[in-house]
Order: C-alpha cells, then sequence, then structure tokens
C-alpha cells in the first residue's frame, strides 16, 4: 500500500494569511495523481485542488496553490488570504494507475482561523 | 448537481446487531467506496465496486460485507457490530476511468455501537 504522510495534525492561521499544509508520499510509480480535499465541520468532503504528477507546474485553483515537489516526494497546500470559510479538515490523498481506482489518504489537518 | 447521500447521519446500535449503511449516487458513476474514518488515522478503505455485484476488498475488510445489486446503491453490512466498530463511515463514488477521477463523498455516518 502507498503511505501518505501528514506530519502537521493540527494548524492554525490569522484570518487574511497565508498558510502552508504539508503532505509528502511514498511511492516507486512515476505515473501518478495528487489531491487535496476538505472535510469542514459537520459537512461533507470536497475536492479542493489537484496534480497529476507529470506536469511540472503547479496547480492553483483560486487562492488555493501546491508546491509539487516530485524529488522529495511532496506535495503542500498554500491557503492565500484565509477566509473563516477555510476552517476545516484537509485531507491529502494519492492514487495511481497502478493502484486501480484505489485512493490512499493521509491522516489529516485540522485547520484552524483565527478571527 | 453531483449527489451521494447515505441513508443515516447518526446510528447508535446494540453489540451483536447486524447493521446496514446505505449509499446512493445519482452519478451513474460505475465505482462506489465505503472508508471508514476515525481520529488520527485519517480514511481507510474498507471495499469497493466497480461494477454491479463486483466487490473488492480494501485495506480493513474484516467484520464487514457489502452488496451492490443496483448501479446507483452500494450497502455496507457489519453482521454482528461490535464496539471497535464505532466511527464515521463515508460513501464515495467515482467515474471508472482514469485514476485522476475525482471522488466525490457522502455526508457520513457516525455509527455507536454500545
Amino acid at each position: 500500500a502507498q503511505t501518505v504522510t501528514q506530519s502537521q495534525p493540527e494548524m492554525s492561521v490569522q484570518e487574511a494569511e497565508t498558510v502552508t499544509l504539508s503532505c509528502t508520499y511514498d511511492t516507486s510509480e512515476s505515473d501518478y495523481y495528487l489531491f487535496w480535499y476538505k472535510q469542514p465541520p459537520s459537512r461533507q468532503m470536497i475536492l479542493v485542488i489537484r496534480q497529476e504528477a507529470y506536469k511540472q507546474q503547479n496547480a492553483t485553483e483560486n487562492r488555493f496553490s501546491v508546491n509539487f515537489q516530485k524529488a522529495a516526494k511532496s506535495f503542500s497546500l498554500k491557503i492565500s488570504d484565509s477566509q473563516l470559510g477555510d476552517a476545516a479538515m484537509y485531507f491529502c490523498a494519492y492514487s495511481s494507475p497502478y493502484t486501480g481506482n484505489q485512493f490512499y489518504f493521509g491522516t489529516g489537518t485540522s485547520l484552524t482561523v483565527i478571527p | 448537481d453531483v449527489k451521494v447521500t447515505q441513508s443515516s447521519r447518526y446510528l447508535v446500535k446494540r453489540t451483536g446487531e447486524k447493521v446496514f449503511l446505505e449509499c446512493v449516487q445519482d452519478m451513474d458513476h460505475e465505482n462506489m467506496f465505503w472508508y471508514r474514518q476515525d481520529p488520527g488515522l485519517g480514511l481507510r478503505l474498507i471495499y469497493f465496486s466497480y461494477d454491479v455485484k463486483m466487490k473488492e476488498k480494501g485495506d480493513i475488510p474484516e467484520g464487514y460485507s457489502v452488496s451492490r445489486e443496483k448501479k446507483e446503491r452500494f450497502s455496507l453490512i457489519l453482521e454482528s457490530a461490535s464496539t471497535n466498530q464505532t466511527s464515521m463511515y463515508l460513501c464515495a463514488s467515482s467515474l471508472l476511468g482514469t485514476a485522476y477521477n475525482e471522488q466525490f463523498f457522502g455526508p457520513g455516518t457516525r455509527l455507536t455501537v454500545l
């Protein structure tokens, strides 16, 4: 099984500031995909952003961007101009053609946004 | 709008009871998944299905079974519930195809086994 590691169980950020959530993964495959999911309190998990490993350019979605370092097997999520609605549990996930349709998730980072 | 629904948000059962958790998706997705979410452990895959009547074991299938009689519905069954199965259960679905396909999640069922 693939390993996805999120070393920060909890993070906090001041409203309007920037925060970076860390994720590392272990794989010997060259073709794979990485995802960040957000799970707000008592609400459904939704996709925030995804990255294809063969693309060198980092993915961005509005205030969310990633820093994908393939050699270091690192995939961090940067949230700019943090808003109260960004408070949630964030999960990093990995999938590849070799794992079929299975996703491997990290243990999550709980983000608190301080007004 | 994409939608995955789960039959209950909260469920309380007794040890030894047979428990059914139901998941329905309206997106005509081939793949459906059942995860268990526990603090500090993230999401762990119990079972998944890529077609009607097909099922594959995930990482923690022990104590669980599944049923997929219709494309839109995927059921998780706890044959004899135990206290260590107290957890949040999440259902998800996705299109068959590349591993790039997003998984869409239901709201979750918080199961307590007493």
